[in-house]
């Protein structure tokens, strides 16, 4: 799978948005943009994914860049509970057997 | 609609028993797959299995780890002589169908303590 950068840390304030930024330039046009998040002793969590559009889902909004080079996860009000990692992944689209390979991630702080 | 369930939530082994590590997937998901995280590391992929057929193990040990994914019954993830470094946590997802249009979900993990 492509590579992806994200920020080792970041914070914000209880109930203000939140903009975690992934930059993927070796991104290929059938790359899907995965998100997932752990919270502290649990098992990953699935946030969100996109290809080219922008997505929204209950959790979460997807912004994904024009170029598709970078994308930013946006969380509209965060919540103490938003205290996570999230991980940023590029899964191909091509081929039978994909796992999905995560990095070191951005660690988000959420400050009362 | 339970999740992906995984048992025991907590595993203590001595150095040089087996581990046995169990996951049900979700109702309906036919793909099953492993991860192992280390202390303060990341989630590194061990397995991805198929029911009754490894698909891909690039990430399994060599020696002392074995899984399956049977017809019937939960997937297992089996090691044998238990040593300090396998002290981990060990995750399994499973998913719908292959992972472009499907997210993973994730059981809470094992906990494995090697003394």
């Amino acid at each position: 799978d492509a590579k992806t950068t994200q920020p080792n840390s970041m914070e914000s304030n209880e109930e203000e948005p939140v903009h975690l930024p992934c930059n993927h330039s070796t991104i290929s046009g059938t790359d899907y943009i995965h998100w997932y998040r752990q919270l502290p002793s649990q098992g990953p969590e699935y946030v969100i994914h996109g290809l080219t559009s922008n997505v929204n889902n209950r959790m979460a909004s997807l912004a994904i860049a024009e170029d598709r080079k970078s994308s930013t996860l946006i969380l509209h009000r965060a919540t103490l509970r938003d205290a996570a990692v999230y991980y940023c992944i590029l899964l191909i689209s091509s081929g039978s057997a994909r796992q999905l390979t995560f990095g070191s991630g951005t660690q988000l702080t959420v400050l009362p | 609609n339970a999740g992906v369930m995984q048992n025991p939530r907590h595993l203590v082994r001595r150095r040089g028993q087996e581990a046995r590590l169990r996951c049900s997937p979700m109702k309906g998901h036919s793909h099953v797959y492993w991860y192992r995280q280390l202390p303060e590391e990341g989630l590194k992929f061990m397995v991805y299995l198929q029911k009754e057929n490894i698909i891909d193990e690039s990430g399994m040990p060599k020696e002392r780890f074995s899984a399956e994914f049977p017809k019937e019954g939960p997937s297992i993830l089996r090691i044998q002589q238990v040593v300090r470094g396998d002290s981990a946590a060990y995750f399994c997802a499973s998913s719908a169908g292959v992972l472009t249009n499907y997210g993973y979900t994730f059981g809470s993990g094992t906990r494995l303590t090697v003394v």
